[in-house]
């Protein structure tokens, strides 16, 4: 069964802490996203990634970098969370070209909480 | 910018009514749209694509209409059932394969 893991699906930190998110896919996608999802706003995007150490900012990058070492691991940082990065985080990832490459697959989500 | 909008924002319908979520969008130059459902607490499960050349998808119980030109889709589900019960979210793909997201519409099917 193909998926979209990421690792934490809960997280409770503090401010100032840096935070790590981490996602993995096996479905050998070139295209990795990331975004959160808040209440009213819907879903935002953050960062994406084409390729394996390409980066994209997306919407809302601020306050969050991210990591494509590995084709099939994208990491999102935020080097010193804030309490208004508490959020729903959602990574996706999609086949480069053709019909499906605009056809996401959802990991679970992690909810993060900054204190 | 794009912008995307469902309304209602919540619904709540008896067991085997059809029903219809609708979608909005304010720029007509999409690639596609796409309807996903949301379980609480959980990721994104993609229904259908409707790619900007066509007018209707479905798969089982799910219809999807597009009207590119007049910036809509609805998602019409037959004869509801308890296990419907999610959020819908519909997005549209525009320039650089980003997708824009509605807020979503909050469906509870009650026996």
């Amino acid at each position: 069964d193909v998926k979209v893991t990421q690792s934490s699906r809960y997280l409770v930190k503090r401010t100032g802490e840096k935070v790590f998110l981490e996602c993995v896919q096996d479905m050998d996608h070139e295209n990795m996203f990331w975004y959160r999802q808040d209440p009213g706003l819907g879903l935002r995007l953050i960062y994406f990634s084409y390729d394996v150490k390409m980066k994209e900012k997306g919407d809302i990058p601020e306050g969050y970098s991210v990591s494509r070492e590995k084709k099939e691991r994208f990491s999102l940082i935020l080097e010193s969370a804030s309490t208004n990065q508490t959020s729903m985080y959602l990574c996706a990832s999609s086949p480069a070209g053709g019909s499906g490459a605009n056809v996401l697959t959802f990991g679970a989500g992690s909810r993060l909480t900054v204190l | 910018k794009q912008e995307v909008t469902q309304i209602p924002a919540a619904l709540s319908v008896p067991e085997g009514e059809n029903l219809v979520l609708n979608c909005s969008f304010t720029d007509s130059a999409i690639y596609n749209l796409q309807w996903f459902r949301q379980d609480p607490g959980k990721g994104l499960t993609s229904l259908l694509l409707i790619q900007s050349s066509q007018r209707e998808q479905t798969s089982g119980r799910l219809n999807a209409s597009l009207d590119k030109s007049s910036g809509r889709s609805t998602l019409y589900i037959a004869a509801s059932q308890p296990g419907d019960s999610a959020t819908y979210l519909c997005a549209v793909t525009g320039t650089a394969s980003k997708l824009t997201f509605g807020t979503g519409t909050r469906l509870q099917v009650t026996l």
